[in-house]
């Protein structure tokens, strides 16, 4: 019930184009949703998150959609670029119990984007 | 404004050693959590920190232990080292009384065992 799935495993874009990786959750309890960009020798990085009182927040290029009743929820990378390339990562989180703090977060497999120029 | 800073970045060891990770957090955080990563996978939590007490843990056994400092600071030890610990171990950063603040992740030491 912990679990959360991401696809695809890999995505190849054109420069320009939008890049669409899908997440889905299993745990009702989840209510935060970040998108996490790594790079090759990096730790992971905040891209962007929401939190399920939402459907879609959108911050520059990057959006997030959410389906609470699909439990379901998607990045969509608008005008990718070359830079864009990375390992995309999203993660699900709850409120610890006794407490406000979001502590463990759960992640998904990871989605290798390359944008072709 | 330093980050979460990580030591070391690599370290090689052979099985049945035992190893201590070292994490400092960004200023003005609190809390503390270690993730491992393996090739090809997403971060699998292993366990937080505040106040220097473990408040969360995941599916790791025994082996893996921690302790946090009063400057915040954290270790990870690993005893009985298996060649399967081999992995980018991850360690990550909040404020314990901001609702909502993201965790903040380090560069990672990246442990091989041979």
């Amino acid at each position: 019930q912990q679990q959360v799935k991401q696809s695809p495993q890999s995505l190849i874009v054109q420069k320009g184009g939008i890049s669409i990786i899908n997440c889905a959750y299993e745990n009702t309890a989840f209510d935060y949703f970040p998108w996490y960009q790594q790079f090759p020798g990096k730790g992971p990085a905040l891209l962007i998150a929401i939190r399920p009182d939402v459907s879609e927040k959108k911050e520059g290029r990057f959006t997030i959609s959410f389906n609470k009743s699909a439990k379901q929820f998607s990045l969509h990378i608008m005008d990718s670029q070359p830079g864009d390339s990375a390992t995309y990562f999203c993660a699900a989180s709850k409120r610890h119990a006794g407490g406000t703090s979001y502590g463990k977060l759960t992640f998904g497999q990871g989605t290798i984007l390359t944008v072709h120029p | 404004d330093a980050g979460v800073t990580q030591s070391p970045t690599h370290l090689i060891k052979t099985r049945g050693q035992q190893v201590t990770l070292r994490c400092s957090p960004k200023s003005g955080h609190d809390t503390v959590s270690w993730y491992q990563q393996a090739l090809g996978q997403g971060p699998q939590f292993i366990f937080q920190y505040y106040e220097e007490e473990e408040r969360q843990r995941g599916n790791f056994p025994d082996r893996f232990s921690g302790h946090q400092f009063p400057n915040y600071s954290s270790e990870l030890n690993v005893n009985a080292l298996l060649l399967g610990d081999s992995a980018l171990y991850l360690c990550a950063s909040r404020s314990h009384r901001a609702r909502g603040q993201p965790q903040h992740f380090g560069d990672g030491t990246r442990l091989s065992i041979l």
